[in-house]
Order: C-alpha cells, then sequence, then structure tokens
C-alpha cells in the first residue's frame, strides 16, 4: 500500500446526479492531486493543493469542484457530468518544498458516468 | 514547456529476455525524470527517479533507466523480465529549473506503455 486511500473505488452516477469522491493520505505530506485518467491519454492533473490552497487549476470544468479541508484529506465533488467524464481519478500526495518530490497515488476511483 | 513521449503504446517480451520501454522528454531547463508503474486496478507506483549525478539510476524491482542528455531519453530496463513486471509504465518529467514552492508541482506524465512478458 502507497499510504494514499480512495473512496469509493468504483462508482456509477447518471448525468444529474450528485457525488463526492475521497482521498485521504497517510504519509504526513503537504501537497494533493488529483488527475484524470483515460484510455490510451496521458495523465491529466486537474487540481493541485499545497498547505490545503489550491496552487493549480488546469482548466477544468466547474461541474468538477475540489475540496481540501486539511492536508490529509482532499474531495471531488462532481454534479451534472457527462459521459466523456468517465474515467479512473486519481487522487496522489507529495511533500513538497523538498528537492524533488516523486509523487505517492491512491488505487483509483473508477467513474462511469451514464 | 514541458512534454513527455513513450513512443510505443505496448512493449512485447519473452521471460527472461531484457527489456526496454522507452521515453524521451522536452524541458526548457534541466530535468528531474520518473519512471511509475501501474498494475491492474491499482494506481501508480514511483519506480526510479533521476535529479542528478550518474546516469544509469537503479529503482524497485531490479528496473534500471539510463538518462541520456544529448538524446533528450530516459529509457526503462531490465536485464531479464518476468511475467510480473507486466503492467502499464508511465515516464515523467518536470522541469528543474521552475521549481518554486507553490508552483513547481507540475509533473508531466507520458501516455503509457503497456509491457506483456510472455511466459
Amino acid at each position: 500500500e502507497t499510504g494514499v486511500t480512495q473512496t469509493p473505488r468504483h462508482l456509477v452516477m447518471g448525468m444529474t446526479n450528485k457525488k463526492s469522491l475521497k482521498c485521504e493520505q497517510h504519509l504526513g505530506h503537504n501537497a494533493m492531486y488529483w488527475y484524470k485518467q483515460s484510455a490510451k491519454k496521458p495523465l491529466e492533473l486537474m487540481f493541485v493543493y499545497s498547505l490545503e490552497e489550491r496552487v493549480e487549476n488546469n482548466s477544468v470544468p466547474s461541474r468538477f469542484s475540489p475540496e481540501c479541508p486539511n492536508s490529509s484529506h482532499l474531495f471531488l465533488h462532481l454534479h451534472t457530468l457527462q459521459p466523456e467524464d468517465s474515467a479512473l481519478y486519481l487522487c496522489a500526495s507529495s511533500q513538497a518544498g523538498t528537492s524533488v518530490d516523486e509523487q505517492f497515488f491512491g488505487p483509483g476511483t473508477r467513474l462511469t458516468v451514464l | 514547456a514541458q512534454s513527455v513521449a513513450q513512443p510505443e503504446d505496448q512493449v512485447n517480451v519473452a521471460e527472461g529476455n531484457p527489456l526496454t520501454v522507452k521515453c524521451t522528454y522536452s524541458v526548457s531547463g534541466n530535468p528531474y525524470l520518473f519512471w511509475y508503474v501501474q498494475y491492474p486496478n491499482r494506481g501508480l507506483q514511483f519506480l526510479l527517479k533521476y535529479i542528478t549525478g550518474d546516469n544509469l539510476v537503479k529503482g524497485s524491482y531490479g528496473f534500471e533507466a539510463e538518462f541520456n542528455k544529448s538524446q533528450t531519453s530516459f529509457h526503462l530496463k531490465k536485464p531479464s523480465a518476468l511475467v510480473s513486471d507486466s503492467a502499464l509504465y508511465f515516464c515523467a518529467v518536470r522541469d528543474r529549473d521552475s521549481f518554486s514552492f507553490t508552483g513547481g508541482f507540475k509533473t508531466i506524465f507520458g501516455a503509457g506503455t503497456r509491457l506483456f512478458v510472455k511466459a
């Protein structure tokens, strides 16, 4: 285990639903990330939080809303998603401020939007 | 701008044979380079990284990677492949010279290369 957990592992939702993805890291890291992984496409960085402040938002549609209440927890709130949003959503954490901070990933949430 | 290319969608190797997974990169400054592996139904796991110094970097599970500055490559290698090495491999790069505490988090990942090791 990498020390990063994600729940749920699988989620099926309709386009009008509201749901949330949860990520928790037990590594004492100070930065957390959301990525989207689609088949045969590079990993897409969505959001970065450092010390609970959002420092990166890569032009993600507003139907995705992140929340970082503390340095150990990260949420991704979802509403009115589209079928093309179906993907594996990965959370990661790292110890930012060091010279090179490799990232530790959770197992992901497999999201299917009907 | 940073970019990473993994030119092969898939690599097939027989068990016991050496394997190479290719990666080339582009950064404006000096690179930090990473390899990650993803097994089915799992997140990415860190394998190894190049920061500076020796061009041959050794990592987990017997993997190593060679940094070649003139060819801007960072190929992943293993002398003898195992069936259990079958997985999806990602190369990643970050521009060392653009590091800052609040902005230096943008690690760019390649599209991944699927490795099949046949018994």
